[in-house]
């Protein structure tokens, strides 16, 4: 099994309904992310969590809400799904060592929003 | 805003070495230099990173300029498999991590 797993791994819905993409993670780690990437475009970061307690927001964060429900769980929320929402969602995870701080990737979540 | 630069695509044959170069003027002395690449849409995979001193794994090595505002990230021998977009970020410990658009690196047969 995979380390980050994301679930949905395709979804595609309708304007005004909301959604949500589930992050779950085995690798035992405190901080969690939740990037969006729009093609020929880099990653943006949405929201990001250092721990259980602790929600952040990222460049892109209007529109989006998060819930870290555990340590090893952190879901997006689009409360009400608009058609410039339709991206590729990646979740992420690190445990930051000495001075470092390495992200591991789910392998995605694309969304379509009609 | 993203905190590094690098060009928006390149070429290198197969079986070469392919030298990806990063501009990070302006890095703080706590920041690490990271690279990740993207096979595809596939989820962002780790490379390797580096504070000052030069760096190699399995994978691929980092050369960082002693100023350290600048980096290349060096794979010995490249294949089909590399071709790919590499991410170079730069970011301290607690930081929000930010990624650029990246370099896309075409291998050529």
């Amino acid at each position: 099994d995979a380390d980050v797993t994301q679930t949905p791994r395709n979804r595609i819905t309708k304007t005004g309904k909301r959604i949500m993409l589930e992050c779950s993670q085995t690798k035992g780690h405190d901080r969690m992310y939740w990037y969006r990437q729009d093609p020929g475009l880099g990653l943006r970061l949405i929201y990001y969590s250092f721990d259980v307690k602790d929600i952040n927001k990222g460049e892109i964060s209007d529109g989006y809400s998060v819930s870290r429900q555990a340590q090893a769980k952190f879901s997006l929320s689009l409360e009400s799904a608009i058609p410039n929402q339709t991206a590729l969602y990646f979740c992420a995870t690190s445990e930051p060592g000495a001075g470092a701080n390495v992200l591991t990737f789910g392998a995605g979540s694309r969304l379509t929003v009609l | 805003d993203a905190k590094t630069t690098q060009p928006p695509s390149m070429d290198c044959a197969e079986g070469r070495a392919a030298n990806l170069p990063c501009n990070h003027s302006t890095i703080s002395g706590n920041e690490y230099v990271y690279w990740y690449r993207q096979i595809h849409s596939q989820g962002p995979q780790y490379i390797i990173h580096g504070l000052k001193n030069n760096e190699t794994n399995e994978m691929a090595s980092l050369i960082i300029t002693e100023d350290r505002k600048s980096s290349t990230l060096i794979l010995p021998h490249a294949t089909l498999r590399d071709t790919a977009v590499y991410y170079c970020i730069v970011h301290s410990r607690d930081d929000k991590i930010i990624f650029g658009k990246g370099t896309r690196l075409h291998i050529l047969p």
